[in-house]
C-alpha cells in the first residue's frame, strides 16, 4: 500500500527561527511529490518535485527532493505568523490513487 | 488565487435535502476530482474524472452522485446525507490524467453541514 509519513506531525517555533519538515514515502511507480499549505480553507500549491537533487525556492521557502532516499523537505527560513498552517506532502503515482497524502504538519509560529 | 471556483462556500442541509456543490475551472484541465476533508484530517479522494469520463470512484456511498456536464464543470449532487458527512468538500482539477505527474490544484472548498 502506497504510503506518505510526514514529520513532525505538529510544531511550534518563534518568529525568525528557520524550520524543516520533512515528507518520506513508500509508493510504487512514483510520479511526483507535491507540498501544499494548507490555512483554513483549501490546500495551496507550494511545490513540485520531479527529480532528485534541484532546489525550488520560493522567497523564504525551499524544497528538495531525495528519490534514492524516498524523502523531501521543506525549509522555511525567517519564520512569521502567517507562516501558520498545515504542511501537506503528497506523492504522484501512476496507480489509480492520483494524490496520496501525508497527515500534515502543523506548523505554529508564534510571535 | 485558485482558478478552480466553488460554490456555495457554505451549506447547511437538512438530512432529507437534495443539494449539489458545484466547480468550475477554466484552465483547459482535462481531469477534475472530488475530495472530502475532516478537521485535522488529509484531504481524501472521493471521484476522478478524466476527459469527462468517471475514471475513479472510491467506493463514494451512492448518496453522493458526481456528474461532470462538460470539461469545465463539475458537479456533486447530495442526497439523504446523514451528520456525519459534514465536511469540507474540496474540487480539483489538473491538465491531464493523474497518472501524469501533473500538478493538482485545488479549489477553496464547500463547507457542508448536515443537520
Amino acid at each position: 500500500e502506497d504510503k506518505v509519513v510526514q514529520s513532525p506531525l505538529s510544531l511550534v517555533v518563534h518568529e525568525g527561527d528557520t524550520v524543516t519538515l520533512n515528507c518520506s514515502y513508500e509508493v510504487t511507480n512514483f510520479r511526483s511529490l507535491l507540498w501544499y499549505k494548507q490555512e483554513k480553507k483549501a490546500p495551496t500549491f507550494l511545490f513540485m518535485l520531479t527529480s532528485s537533487g534541484i532546489e525550488k525556492k520560493s522567497g523564504r521557502l525551499s524544497s528538495i527532493l531525495d528519490k534514492k532516499e524516498l524523502f523531501s523537505i521543506l525549509n522555511i527560513t525567517a519564520t512569521q505568523t502567517g507562516d501558520s498552517a498545515v504542511y501537506l506532502c503528497a506523492v504522484i503515482t501512476m496507480g489509480n490513487t492520483p494524490l496520496v497524502f501525508g497527515k500534515g504538519t502543523r506548523l505554529s509560529v508564534i510571535a | 488565487d485558485t482558478e478552480v471556483t466553488q460554490t456555495p462556500k457554505h451549506l447547511v442541509m437538512g438530512m432529507t435535502n437534495k443539494k449539489s456543490l458545484k466547480c468550475e475551472q477554466h484552465m483547459g484541465h482535462r481531469a477534475m476530482y472530488w475530495y472530502k476533508q475532516k478537521a485535522k484530517k488529509p484531504p481524501e479522494l472521493m471521484f476522478v474524472y478524466s476527459y469527462e469520463k468517471l475514471s475513479i470512484n472510491e467506493s463514494v456511498p451512492s448518496r453522493f452522485s458526481p456528474e461532470c456536464p462538460n470539461s469545465s464543470l463539475l458537479n456533486l449532487h447530495l442526497h439523504a446525507l446523514q451528520p456525519e458527512d459534514s465536511a469540507l468538500y474540496l474540487c480539483a482539477s489538473s491538465q491531464g490524467r493523474q497518472s501524469s505527474g501533473n500538478t493538482i490544484y485545488f479549489g477553496e472548498g464547500s463547507w457542508l453541514t448536515v443537520v
